[in-house]
């Protein structure tokens, strides 16, 4: 059965920090992986990740991916209270995505 | 607003009644997905859907749940007899097509049971 395990479940940072959100799969047939980001709503989609060891970036966020070691890292570098939210992981399955129960994330100003 | 639509926002039923969930996808996108997510809970998967064709709904339950996208107007999920236990968010997402594996969300509908 596919799996998507998130770590932390919960983290409190102080602005300006730096914090990594850790995102580890087992799936039988890998398509691709997503990163969402949930405030009150809707998730919002930050990054698709499908080939190991390329680095995507947008402003102060980046995520990498290991196909072989089965994981992805989400990094947040100089964190804002804005920041907070739960940060989701996903895998692509056949029809739907398959999520992780997410990282709840507090930043403190 | 181009973006994945969906009302009403919030909706409270009495246990028994039906609720009736409205989605209408991005601009463009003719793939609708709906997830339930339950307090302290990821986001679950219940069904996909093309326009008039039901593709997967291994996560719908069996019983109560059902779920249509007429060739014309919005997605529906339709849940019937409600009871607390269907007190959750419930999202729909939309994507372009196949091999379009970005799925856009919109704003959910809290449903509460009482």
């Amino acid at each position: 059965e596919d799996k998507v395990v998130q770590s932390p479940l919960s983290l409190v940072v102080h602005e300006g920090d730096t914090v990594t959100l850790n995102c580890s799969y087992e799936v039988t047939n890998f398509r691709s992986l997503l990163w969402y980001k949930q405030e009150k709503k809707a998730p919002t989609f930050l990054f698709m990740l499908t080939s190991s060891g390329i680095e995507k970036k947008s402003g102060r966020l980046s995520s990498i991916l290991d196909k072989k070691e089965l994981f992805s890292i989400l990094n947040i570098t100089a964190t804002q209270t804005g920041d907070s939210a739960i940060y989701l992981c996903a895998l692509t399955g056949a029809n739907n995505l398959f999520f992780g129960t997410g990282t709840r994330l507090t930043v403190i100003p | 607003n181009a973006g994945v639509m969906q009302n009403p926002r919030h909706l409270v039923r009495r246990r028994g009644q039906e609720a009736r969930l409205r989605c209408s996808p991005m601009k463009g996108h003719s793939h609708v997905y709906w997830y339930r997510q339950l307090p302290e809970e990821g986001l679950k998967f219940m069904v996909y859907l093309q326009k008039e064709n039901i593709i997967d709904e291994s996560g719908m339950p069996k019983e109560r749940f059902s779920a249509e996208f007429p060739k014309e107007g919005p997605s529906i999920l339709r849940i019937q007899q409600v009871v607390r236990g269907d007190s959750a968010a419930y999202f729909c997402a939309s994507s372009a097509g196949v091999g379009s594996y970005e799925q856009y969300f919109g704003p959910g509908t809290r449903l509460t049971v009482t």
